[in-house]
């Protein structure tokens, strides 16, 4: 596709429910990350793939939250057994390198609310 | 550690009114620097970027920044704000597998 694609747009979900979270880069990035955007704050980092490989998972809260680029394409965010704070804006991007100096494209994001 | 600052969560101007929009950063070398805008319901979209060389840098819609060394800052500006440049902007810097983002400012745009 055109951008990067993240589906779905929104998800509600209850407590302690497991939750799955979907990201389509840009065809040809070898660079994915997701970020979390709680209300009233920037994005945080979370996960950086390259290629298939998850090359820095530091920014993983615990160890509820997974996430998987088997293909080196698509990426799944996993979160285990949610709580209220796990609510927020989960961002994906994807850049053509993962260097520091490179563009970094991001999706619309998926709104998580843990009811 | 690096960071970034955005000390204004909120600023109101006048439509026709300059802007400017404050950013700090704090890295060990030569930063890698970035603004982004953030409209409602809609992803994270690159404005410009710093890498290297002229320290003036010239975005799309209208916007410009300037990277100075000497106050750690990268501060945004535009000569005349539109009503449809009412979004959220937030300042980052380029580190190790990742960007580092400021808090944001949400700018409102009066007619």
């Amino acid at each position: 596709g055109a951008g990067v694609s993240q589906t779905p747009s929104n998800k509600v979900t209850e407590k302690g429910k497991y939750v799955e979270l979907r990201c389509d880069p840009i065809s040809g990035h070898t660079a994915l990350y997701w970020y979390r955007q709680s209300l009233g704050q920037g994005p945080e980092f979370l996960i950086y793939f390259q290629g298939t490989g998850a090359a820095d998972d530091s920014g993983l809260p615990n160890d509820r939250f997974f996430a998987v680029r088997p293909e080196g394409s698509v990426s799944t965010l996993k979160i285990q057994r949610t709580e209220r704070g796990d609510s927020a804006v989960y961002l994906c991007a994807s850049s053509l390198s993962g260097r520091e100096n490179t563009e970094a494209f991001f999706g619309q994001g998926t709104r998580l609310t843990v009811v | 550690a690096q960071s970034v600052t955005q000390p204004d969560i909120h600023i109101t101007v006048s439509e026709g009114a300059s802007l400017e929009l404050r950013c700090n950063y704090s890295y060990g070398a030569t930063p890698y620097l970035f603004w982004y805008v953030q409209s409602p319901g809609q992803g994270l979209q690159l404005l410009l970027k710093y890498f290297s060389g002229d320290t003036l840098v010239q975005g799309i819609k209208g916007f410009e920044a300037e990277f100075k060394r000497s106050q750690s800052s990268f501060n945004l500006r535009k000569p005349s704000v539109h009503w449809s440049d009412a979004a959220e902007y937030f300042c980052a810097v380029g580190a190790t597998n990742k960007l580092i983002f400021g808090t944001g400012t949400l700018l409102a745009v009066q007619p």
